[in-house]
């Protein structure tokens, strides 16, 4: 069981869009659409932003949105915004009753 | 409100069993609509699932720790634990409690989501 890839930083200016992607195999990410995505601030505790590779949780705002395709999964922020600046983790289910996370990937807003 | 809050000890020396646990307010973890999980960041990495238990008295287990982890509920205490066995420094990390499960409105999703987060504990393996 390897962590699913993401890029180690991404980033873009206020008001642009960014895509953050999510890269495991067919036996994770490719499998199933459970993956989930979190936000995490600097000392901060993980966020649930996306589940079930679409869906939002009530409350998160509607500029977040995930998609996937074949064994990448990718987290979309439209209307780029300071208080978007953290890491973002990706996570799947990888089949047997367990879990992977990805490796993380800072997002920065110039 | 749920809230979830981490304790145990801060220093571990290496070879020696972590032990941790997770007190749960506002829900049960007798109530079967979730799993609850540990998961942890070490320092400069990203987070790592460490595995979960339910209320049938299973669990699931990263395959990378399953040898060292066992996680266990207390539902009179209503509380859950994680022991982790021959630690060394590799395991010096923040370590979450978390609730697997997304339910909202009276309409509860797949597992693995978690989305209610202890504040996490920081625990260093060292002599």
């Amino acid at each position: 069981q390897s962590a699913l890839t993401q890029p180690a930083s991404v980033s873009g200016s206020p008001g642009q869009s960014i895509t953050i992607s999510c890269t495991g195999t067919s036996s994770d990410v490719g499998g199933y659409n459970l993956v989930s995505w979190y936000q995490q601030h600097p000392g901060k505790v993980p966020k649930l932003m996306i589940f079930e590779v679409t869906k939002r949780p009530s409350g998160v705002s509607n500029r977040f949105s995930g998609s996937k395709s074949g064994n990448t999964a990718s987290l979309t922020i439209s209307g780029l915004q300071a208080e978007d600046e953290a890491d973002y983790y990706c996570c799947s289910y990888a089949g047997s009753y367990t879990l992977v996370f990805g490796g993380g990937t800072r997002l920065t807003v110039l | 409100q749920v809230q979830l809050q981490e304790s145990g000890p801060g220093l571990v020396k290496p070879s020696q069993t972590l032990s941790l646990t997770c007190t749960v307010s506002g829900a049960s973890v007798s109530s079967g609509t979730y799993y609850w999980t540990w998961i942890r960041r070490p320092a400069g990495k990203g987070l790592e699932w460490i595995g979960r238990a339910y209320t049938d008295g299973s669990a699931n287990y990263n395959p990378s720790l399953k040898s060292r982890v066992t996680i266990s509920l207390d539902t009179s205490k209503n509380q859950f634990s994680l022991k982790l066995t021959s630690v060394t420094a590799a395991d010096t990390a923040v370590y979450y409690c978390a609730r697997d499960r997304y339910c909202s409105g009276g309409t509860c999703y797949s597992h693995d989501a978690f989305d209610i987060w202890g504040q996490g504990t920081v625990v260093t393996v060292s002599s």
